[in-house]
């Protein structure tokens, strides 16, 4: 099992230029997050999925879209990217059968995709 | 704003010795707690969850919940220098900043 992988490792893109993160899961995991983590502030959410068909809001979710397009794939797209942006941004996800996203369930990580926004 | 706080750090302590970390949470709410630890440049993986008031003890590491208080801590016992990481309180889905330890030889 490759667990939570994510596309690209890097990247770089110019102020106002699009990108799609990619993100997959092979456990079988019905929930799936976003989270960007900057020096000094931690992990943020960005959006998430508590099953599939469903998405929502996390604390920083301006600037950003989201896909389920399935049980496996989770992606975030950036349709105007900003200096701002720049950050590690993580995909995880958790099996959460019937607690509702992140109540009791363990999240597995990504190895993480690097962004520069020049 | 729901928040969970965390000693800056960095902490250092000494092999051998017990690495307390603490974390704070504002959401009255929250119903599991995580402990992740991340190396340099990796993502975070899973030491510890607790979901109920007291301990919970795993090998090296002791999680302790205090929900009237708001309040979780990590101890590691007999601290090696693989140790060293940055450490990840997490309430639900919301994480701290985390602690940055150093275990020193």
């Amino acid at each position: 099992n490759a667990g939570v992988t994510q596309t690209p490792k890097f990247q770089v893109l110019k102020t106002g230029q699009s990108m799609t993160l990619q993100c997959a899961q092979d456990m079988n995991h019905n929930s799936m997050y976003w989270y960007r983590q900057d020096p000094g502030m931690g992990l943020r959410l960005i959006y998430y999925s508590a099953s599939e068909g469903t998405t929502d809001k996390g604390e920083v979710p301006n600037g950003y879209n989201v896909s389920r397009l399935n049980k496996r794939e989770f992606s975030l797209r950036l349709e105007s990217a900003a200096p701002s942006q720049t950050s590690v941004y993580f995909c995880a996800s958790s099996a959460t059968s019937g607690g509702g996203a992140g109540s009791g369930e363990t999240q597995y990580f990504g190895p993480g995709t690097r962004l520069l926004v020049l | 704003q729901k928040e969970v706080e965390q000693n800056s750090g960095p902490l250092s302590v000494p092999e051998g010795a017990i690495a307390s970390l603490n974390c704070t949470y504002s959401d009255r709410v929250s119903q599991s707690f995580f402990w992740y630890r991340q190396y340099s440049g990796k993502s975070p993986e899973l030491i510890m969850s607790i979901y109920s008031n007291g301990d919970k003890e795993d090998g090296r590491f002791t999680a302790q919940l205090n929900k009237a208080s708001q309040y979780v801590s990590l101890l590691i016992r007999d601290s090696q220098p693989s140790d060293s990481a940055t450490y990840l309180c997490a309430a639900d889905m919301r994480f701290g900043a985390g602690t940055r330890l150093t275990v020193k030889p």
